[in-house]
Formats: structure tokens, C-alpha cells, sequence
């Protein structure tokens, strides 16, 4: 059974950097893809990108190009996600999920959340 | 990207009713097409995958239905357990977009 487990809340100034990361469980690791997904306080679910598991290469959304990486560490079963200039408005919950196929992408795993608190 | 707009944005009803809920897409996404619940303060959870396929473990009174541009879900007999937000999302072309929601509540 895959279990994904993020880190702990973070509290940043505006224009620090955040990494979240988001630990897998199970024995999918290897082939799953990982995307993040970022849901502001009250408001919707928006995707913000993804990694692929065989060449390490990455798709992000346009919104968030150029301020975000996604990296992996197979040895630690681990992905990363780091926002850099943060600004308020990335106050949110992250959450990683898993997906098995590249282009048949339902999340049937998703990470616990992690709290990001963008203050002064 | 592909817009999905979800109604109702938020509906109230009774347990024992059946309820829908409608998601269009501004163009066509076959039918990929899934739909989640999220539960306050957890993460969300797969329901139907593909617009009609229920997810292993998910009881029988959640479905789907739809292709092409327009979808419903639809839960048979409303339970207390069910009060969640329930969202679409679309994977016919990246980004992934989601519906912004309906807010489902017991009378």
C-alpha cells in the first residue's frame, strides 16, 4: 500500500525560499508519477506540476515557471518541491499525489499536506 | 488551459436524498474526466476515475456519468458521512485543471 508523507509546517518571509518534501511508502516509488498540488486557505485545488520517475524531467505550470523545482531522491524514495520568491498569495496547503501512468492521471494518493505560511 | 465549471458551487440536503453535481469543460475531454472528495482539513480522495469507473472501496451510491464536454456526478442516498467538498478534474491536456468545487452540507 503506497503512503505518502510530507514535512511539517513551514512559516517564510515574502521573497524567502520553502522545500517540501513528500516521503513514499511501498514499492511504486520507482515507476509512480509525482505531482503537487497547492490549495489556498477556502479556495480550490490548483496543480502546480509534476516529475517523471524514469528521467527525472519535469512539466510545471506555466503560473508557477521559473520559482519552482521538482527533484527526487530515489535512495531516500523522496520528492522535493521548492517555491522560491514566495509572496503572500502562496500561502496554501501542498499536497504531493502519485500518479501510476504519465498520461492517465487520477491521483489515488495523496500526501497528508503541508502547511505554508507566508508572513512578515 | 482548459476551464471546468462546476455547479452548484455549494447545496444542502437531506440524508436519504440523491444529489447531483455538474462540471463542464470549455472543450472536449473525452471522458478524462475524475472526480474527488475532500473531507474539512484532509486531503482529497479519488471517487470516480475515467468520468464513470468507481474507484475500489468507494460504495456503490457514488457514480458518474458523461464525455466529451459535459459530466455529473451524482451521490444515490445522501449519508452524513458524504458532507464534503467534492471537486472535478480534467486530464485531457496539461495544466490539470480542477472545478472549483461544490460544498455539499445535511439539511
Amino acid at each position: 500500500q503506497v503512503q505518502l508523507v510530507q514535512s511539517g509546517a513551514e512559516v517564510k518571509k515574502p521573497g524567502a525560499s520553502v522545500k517540501v518534501s513528500c516521503k513514499a511508502s511501498g514499492n511504486t516509488f520507482t515507476r509512480d508519477f509525482m505531482h503537487w498540488v497547492r490549495q489556498a486557505p477556502g479556495q480550490g485545488l490548483e496543480w502546480m506540476g509534476m516529475i517523471n520517475p524514469v528521467n527525472n524531467s519535469t512539466i510545471y505550470a506555466q503560473k508557477f515557471q521559473g520559482r519552482v523545482t521538482m527533484t527526487r531522491d530515489t535512495s531516500a524514495s523522496t520528492v522535493y518541491m521548492e517555491l522560491s520568491s514566495l509572496r503572500f498569495e502562496d500561502t496554501a496547503i501542498y499536497y504531493c499525489a502519485s500518479a501510476r501512468y504519465q498520461w492517465l492521471i487520477y491521483f489515488r494518493h495523496w500526501g497528508q499536506g503541508t502547511l505554508v505560511t507566508v508572513s512578515s | 488551459d482548459i476551464q471546468m465549471t462546476q455547479s452548484p458551487s455549494s447545496l444542502s440536503a437531506s440524508v436519504g436524498d440523491r444529489i447531483t453535481i455538474t462540471c463542464q469543460a470549455r472543450q472536449d475531454i473525452t471522458n478524462y474526466l475524475n472526480w474527488y472528495q475532500q473531507r474539512p482539513g484532509k486531503a482529497p480522495q479519488l471517487l470516480i476515475y475515467d468520468a464513470a469507473n468507481l474507484e475500489t472501496g468507494v460504495p456503490s451510491r457514488f457514480s458518474g456519468s458523461g464525455s466529451g464536454t459535459d459530466f455529473t456526478f451524482t451521490i444515490s442516498y445522501l449519508l452524513p458521512e458524504d458532507v464534503a467538498t467534492y471537486y472535478c478534474q480534467q486530464y485531457d491536456n496539461l495544466p490539470l485543471t480542477f472545478g472549483g468545487g461544490t460544498k455539499v452540507e445535511i439539511k
